[in-house]
């Protein structure tokens, strides 16, 4: 079955701390990659995405993700998070000509002030 | 632009009791899924409606249904409540045949709690 997996469940980061945020997807064929967040009280939105091309993505807020074809993966990325970088963190996949969306358990980050 | 929005925001029900949680869909849109999210964990797909019709299904039992209207809005049904169906119910509308057509923008969910 095709399943999504991510590394950390709860990360914690002090200000201008570089952060990355792994995601390893199970899925043989061609897929488009997500990555959204939710801030607390908020509801999930869209961070960056992947469909083909260039397989570095550049989202909002600085954030990017390369997508490594041989490695399965998707990861995220910042150079420097600031505190309301504060949120959950989830990596979610679905296979070409499949709208469904496959998540990860995601990532809870803490930016200490 | 009207984002999606979910009705209503909280719910307590008891086991064996039926629910109907609602969905209006993002102005344009014309697909709706249906996700389940567990404290703690990632949303699971539950179904989708495209054209009012289900469009695929993850692995949620029959008592778990849907409806998609002529105006894409959409309902979830779930009969027979389960103490285990207490969860985040999230809604998601995405346009099918546009550009980008994977894109999906949820609504704030529906909190269901089961006694």
């Amino acid at each position: 079955a095709q399943s999504v997996s991510q590394h950390n469940h709860h990360v914690i980061l002090s200000e201008a701390a570089s952060l990355e945020l792994g995601c390893n997807y199970s899925y043989g064929g061609t897929v488009n990659l997500f990555w959204y967040v939710q801030y607390p009280g908020q509801h999930l939105q869209l961070l960056l995405k992947y469909f083909s091309g260039d397989p570095l993505v550049k989202g909002i807020k600085g954030f990017e993700a390369e997508f490594i074809k041989s490695k399965f993966s998707f990861n995220l990325r910042k150079p420097s998070v600031q505190w309301s970088d504060t949120a959950e963190y989830f990596c979610a996949v679905t296979p070409d000509s499949n709208y469904q969306l496959i998540w990860g358990a995601g990532t809870k980050l803490i930016i200490k002030p | 632009e009207t984002g999606v929005t979910q009705s209503p925001t909280h719910l307590i029900k008891t086991r064996g009791q039926q629910v109907t949680l609602r969905c209006s869909s993002q102005s344009g849109h014309n697909t709706v899924s249906w996700y389940q999210q567990a404290l703690g964990q990632g949303p699971q797909f539950i179904f989708q409606y495209y054209r009012e019709e289900e469009n695929g299904r993850g692995n949620f039992p029959p008592r778990f249904s849907g409806l998609q209207f002529p105006n894409y809005s959409s309902e979830l049904n779930v009969n027979a409540l389960e103490l285990d169906d207490s969860a985040l119910y999230l809604c998601a509308s995405s346009l099918v045949g546009g550009i980008p057509s994977y894109e999906q923008y949820f609504g704030p969910g529906t909190r269901l709690t089961v006694t």
